[in-house]
């Protein structure tokens, strides 16, 4: 099947910096990405779409500015969070697509964000 | 946006088969269900896709009505290793994800 890679797997940062999570889709060009933050013992919840070579769209309350989203290539997006501060800890999920005749999602590892 | 309730959780011993049931009463035309698993700290992994009828591969079947506001993720002969959550989604794209379903395998 197809596989969707995140890195780094876990990271800490300090309160105020910036850190960058990538997501690629390995051996299927991905036409859209997708987002996921997840807090411990919650369901995902979806923070933004990103289409190749288009603006991110963001769901309701996700701050755009804070949570930078780039889809430069069919192959990879990348989720920049910046200004981190502790509540922004979480486990943070990409997933990719590629619609033909169905509509299945591929899901990254997940990376958790630590902000101390 | 179809959205969709499962039960919180269940509880199965091993060997046994597993039926999940969710409702998405407003699935609209173009939307397939969709059943992910997911265990801690990892992604969720696809299971099984259907848009109606059934749907069986090598791991689980899915059961869908004629009218499709219901489906049934069966699980056939559940081991420890399939204790985990397990996510109904709807749609043609952009998923939304519910509550999903904690399923515990007891031996």
């Amino acid at each position: 099947g197809a596989v969707v890679s995140q890195h780094p797997s876990r990271v800490i940062c300090k309160s105020g910096t910036s850190v960058k999570i990538e997501c690629r889709s390995l051996d299927f060009q991905a036409t859209t990405m997708f987002w996921y933050r997840q807090f411990p013992k919650q369901s995902l919840m979806l923070m933004a779409t990103s289409n190749e070579g288009s603006k991110a769209t963001y769901e309701q309350g996700v701050e755009k500015d804070k949570f930078l989203i780039n889809h430069a290539s069919l192959t990879l997006s990348t989720l920049t969070v910046t200004s981190a501060h502790p509540e922004d800890s979480s486990f943070y999920i990409c997933s990719a697509t590629s619609q033909g005749i169905t509509y299945e999602q591929y899901f990254g590892p997940g990376t958790r964000l630590t902000v101390t | 946006l179809a959205k969709t309730t499962q039960p919180i959780s269940m509880d199965s011993y091993e060997g046994q088969e597993v039926n999940i049931t969710c409702s998405h009463n407003n699935i609209a035309t173009n939307d397939y269900i969709t059943w992910y698993q997911q265990f801690p700290s990892q992604g969720p992994r696809f299971i099984i896709q259907g848009y109606k009828t059934k749907v069986t591969n090598e791991v689980a079947s899915l059961f869908i009505p004629a009218d499709r506001k219901s489906s049934t993720l069966s699980l056939p002969r559940v081991s420890l290793s399939d204790t985990a959550v397990y996510y109904c989604l709807v749609g043609p794209d952009k998923l939304i994800f519910g509550t999903g379903t904690r399923l515990q395998v007891f031996p």
